[in-house]
């Protein structure tokens, strides 16, 4: 099936450690983009990639990390510098121009 | 960037009854987008508007581009259509911003 895969669903880590989330996407788009969403709250930019080994600084990319050595797959990490990192991450993806983007499934990760 | 505002924040709807839900920006923008967000989190595609007015079913959006709006209408409101409307504006290189989005409360 074409689409964005996000995983795993669920992520529970402790904190201080780094944490990686993965977006793999089979539908050829070239940009793509990572979101954070806390409770009540709408999407924040976090990184977004509009061609491989090429990304920028979304609105609140403190503490996270991103790389783009394919064009299918755009990781996300979390790291312990990042001081509040539990929340709801969702990855997107959409053709360059101006098109119609697509969301994954999303992770929800928990840092205790 | 790009601010949106969506209102009203919450709505309780009969079943069977209209609504019209509202996304203000504050610039101008490439295009404009809403989702539904299912009670899992994933945001499903409902409409791609950067102007003028489409319909799907029992819902239909209008972009008024010129005047920074645009409207979610839903009709003969179900249960299924609870849940988290958002609306997201594209602006500079397809970066996407959000509002924070109407919650919907559709009671049998």
């Amino acid at each position: 099936d074409g689409g964005i895969t996000q995983s795993p669903k669920y992520l529970f880590r402790k904190e201080g450690q780094n944490v990686t989330l993965s977006c793999e996407q089979n539908l050829n788009h070239d940009a793509m983009y990572w979101y954070r969403q806390d409770p009540g709250q709408g999407l924040r930019l976090i990184y977004y990639s509009q061609i491989v080994n090429d990304f920028q600084k979304g609105d609140i990319a403190e503490g996270y990390s991103v790389s783009r050595e394919k064009k299918e797959s755009f990781p996300l990490t979390v790291t312990s510098a990042q001081k509040n990192p539990t929340a709801f991450y969702l990855c997107a993806s959409m053709f360059t121009g101006d098109t119609e983007a697509f969301f994954g499934q999303g992770t929800r990760l928990t840092v205790v | 960037g790009i601010q949106v505002e969506q209102s009203p924040p919450d709505l309780i709807l009969q079943e069977g009854a209209n609504s019209t839900l509202r996304c203000n920006f504050s610039d101008s923008v490439n295009n404009l987008q809403w989702f539904h967000q299912n009670p899992w989190g994933q945001l499903i595609n409902l409409f791609y508007i950067p102007s003028g007015t489409k319909q799907n079913g029992r819902l239909s959006a209008t972009t008024v581009a010129t005047e920074r709006y645009s409207l979610l209408y839903i009709s003969s409101s179900q249960t299924t259509d609870s849940g988290v409307y958002f609306c997201a504006a594209a602006y500079g290189n397809n970066r996407l911003a959000f509002g924070k989005g109407n919650q919907v409360v559709v009671i049998p």
